[in-house]
């Protein structure tokens, strides 16, 4: 099974200042990496497909990039909005090896 | 309107087993571009993947769960079903039903989650 770890754990940054998450595979899964943020008492949202793409609607401050093994999402100018838990999720091999997703980063008003 | 919505017990006992039922509407079961999966979160945890039924009725499994595991889709009522035998006080999460998209090969559509907490 493929592991995907997010870091930092936590993050805590001030609105208006730049968010760099990472997340890092256990083994390649090409661009097969999507990116989701989480609000308390919320369903997951999807922002980024295939590594590099933004979903419909989502802000273009939002902005993946990487491939292989090794991840980013970038937030530009951080919103009050944007404070949330951010996953990571890989479909590589899909349908044979399943999904996984990583355990999250949790971006917290500094 | 894409919507999903989980349903089921909120309570369920220690080995008893969980069905839960997810009822989609704004998209047919049968387009090959769908597919449903379930998804869990254990409180203050991660997302965990757990099942995943496509439109062909062929169905994946998370390899932990997988022999206490059964996705299962009836289309005419828009339902996609997971049974999970031998519940344990760890299996308690919130509980969702999410749709695959072909592209964006990604869950665009989420249900709200139904926290299903396991105690005697």
């Amino acid at each position: 099974e493929i592991v995907l770890t997010q870091s930092p754990a936590t993050l805590s940054l001030s609105p208006g200042e730049r968010a760099t998450l990472s997340c890092r595979a256990s083994q390649s899964v090409s661009s097969y990496l999507a990116w989701y943020q989480q609000k308390p008492g919320q369903a997951p949202r999807l922002l980024i497909y295939d590594a590099s793409n933004r979903a419909t609607g989502i802000p273009a401050r939002f902005s993946g990039s990487g491939s292989g093994t090794d991840f980013t999402l970038t937030i530009s100018s951080l919103e009050p909005e944007d404070f949330a838990v951010y996953y990571c999720q890989q479909r590589s091999n899909w349908p044979r090896d399943g999904i996984t997703f990583g355990q999250g980063t949790r971006l917290e008003i500094k | 309107q894409v919507t999903l919505k989980e349903s089921g017990p909120v309570l369920v006992k220690p080995t008893e087993t969980l069905t839960l039922t997810c009822t989609v509407s704004g998209f047919s079961l049968s387009n090959a571009r769908m597919g449903v999966s379930w998804i869990r979160q254990p409180p203050g945890k991660a997302l965990e993947w757990l099942a995943h039924i496509f439109s062909n009725d062929e169905k994946s499994y998370s390899t932990s769960l997988k022999s206490r595991l059964t996705i299962s889709k009836d289309t005419s009522k828009s339902q996609v079903v997971l049974t999970m035998t031998n519940m344990d006080p760890v299996d308690t999460a919130t509980y969702y039903c999410a749709r695959f998209r072909n592209p964006p090969f990604s869950y665009d559509y989420w249900g709200q989650g139904t926290l299903v907490t396991v105690s005697s």
